[in-house]
């Protein structure tokens, strides 16, 4: 089975900032790798899909990158709307893993 | 629009079993476009995705609950349900359902719904 881990588990950062969260797969999964952002005590939604796919509506400050077993989240400009938990997830094929979470605050 | 709401029971007594509904609406749940499946997350943790079903009955389930779990459609409700038998309070969770499109991503989810599982 396919396992994700994230780094860093969380991280705060000053309005503005660059950040960058990464997501490695224990087995070559290609680009079928989606990212979604879960703000406090709400859903998940989905912010990228394969690997670097923008959801419609999402801002362009978040980008993704990646294929094979290394991804990478970036957040260009952190917003303060952007304090969320965010998490990787496989969907290369079953089980549909995802990743342990990365929170994400503001310093 | 899809939509999809949970329902069924809050509060679940150990070694009983959870059972939850999932309604869809705005959308067909015999679409060949979705899968349709269940993720918890536990107070405080992460998400884990329990398991899919595609409307013809295939199904995918996570290997640590496999054994307990099993998700069915009724394609005449246009509704999906899940089953976990023999709760602990490990199971206590908020319980999304979800509809996986093409590709295999959760693009949409119901509200979620807290199950305790205590005597």
């Amino acid at each position: 089975d396919i396992q994700l881990t994230q780094s860093p588990p969380s991280l705060s950062a000053s309005v503005g900032d660059r950040v960058t969260i990464t997501c490695r797969a224990s087995l070559h999964i290609s680009s079928y790798l989606a990212w979604y952002q879960q703000k406090p005590g709400k859903v998940p939604k989905v912010l990228i899909y394969a690997a670097s796919t923008l959801q419609s509506g999402v801002p362009s400050r978040f980008s993704g990158s990646g294929s094979g077993t290394d991804f990478t989240l970036t957040i260009s400009s952190l917003q303060p709307e952007d304090v969320a938990t965010y998490y990787c997830q496989n969907y290369n094929s079953d089980p549909f893993t995802f990743g342990p979470g990365t929170k994400v605050n503001i310093k | 629009q899809l939509q999809l709401q949970e329902s069924g029971p809050g509060l679940v007594k150990p070694s009983e079993t959870l059972s939850l509904t999932c309604n869809v609406s705005g959308g067909s749940i015999s679409s060949s476009a979705y899968y349709w499946g269940w993720i918890r997350q536990a107070p405080g943790k992460g998400l884990e995705w329990i398991g899919s079903i595609y409307f013809r009955g295939s199904t995918y389930y996570n290997p640590s609950l496999k054994n307990r779990v099993t998700i069915s459609v009724d394609t005449s409700k246009n509704q999906f349900s899940l089953e976990l038998n023999s709760v602990t309070a490990a199971d206590t969770a908020v319980y999304f359902c979800a509809g996986q499109g093409a590709p295999r991503v959760f693009f949409h989810w119901g509200q979620g719904t807290l199950v305790t599982v205590s005597s």
